[in-house]
């Protein structure tokens, strides 16, 4: 069955150039969420959707993250002007309406590395 | 600080044996979920718990809940190699769509 799909796994790039992310969620899934997991750590939050908005961008680190999702199915997150502390595991998880009694269902991430 | 905090940070036992990892917060929370992580991989989630409710089972899964004590715990019984990976609560602090996580306990199973 299709689950969540994140691409790409992996992705190194020099510092100060810009990255794009990809989630194609759960057909169907309304709600979807991007994480940045660094090391050994918890996941951290970033952006919320629901359909193509966002109502809660709180997580985003900086004016150099952004996301959009079209068609209430993709999402991509681009970092712009990449710095050496966005090296980290990017997470994408959607559920079914959004609702906090829901499961997420996640990607396998995108790995990504700052040189 | 996280909303969700387990203890231990890392476990190590016997394939067998009983694995029980804890989870406390701090404000007042509709559902509690429990997720597994294996190394390089996405969250799968376990089981959901919600705050009217203090014990659920599924599988060799046991969660309880104790709103008093604002915590949670997570008993695998008879566990497996294949056990091994990280586990984290999330808890939704009240919220409607959001899920904050813990750091998560990190479990290993020796055969």
């Amino acid at each position: 069955g299709a689950g969540v799909s994140q691409s790409p796994s992996n992705k190194v790039t020099e510092k100060g150039k810009d990255v794009e992310l990809r989630c194609d969620p759960i057909s169907g899934h309304t709600a979807l969420y991007w994480y940045r997991q660094s090391l050994g750590q918890g996941l951290e939050f970033l952006i919320y959707f629901q359909g193509n908005s966002a109502p809660d961008k709180s997580g985003l680190p900086s004016d150099r993250f952004s996301a959009e999702r079209t068609g209430g199915s993709v999402s991509t997150l681009t970092i712009q002007r990449t710095q050496q502390e966005d090296s980290a595991v990017y997470l994408c998880a959607s559920s079914l309406s959004g609702s906090s009694n829901q499961p997420q269902h996640f990607g396998d991430g995108t790995r990504l590395s700052i040189l | 600080s996280q909303q969700g905090e387990e203890d231990p940070q890392a476990l190590s036992i016997q394939e067998g044996e009983n694995a029980t990892m804890n989870c406390s917060y701090k404000t007042s929370i509709n559902n509690l979920q429990w997720y597994r992580q294996n190394s390089g991989r996405g969250l799968v989630h376990l089981i959901l718990i919600r705050s009217n409710e203090r014990e659920k089972h599924s599988g060799r899964l046991r969660v309880t809940l104790d709103t008093s004590k604002k915590s949670s715990s997570l008993l695998i019984t008879a566990s497996r190699a294949a056990d091994t990976a990280s586990y984290f609560c999330a808890t939704d602090e009240g919220s409607n769509y959001k899920l904050t996580f813990g750091k998560g306990t990190l479990l290993t199973v020796n055969p």
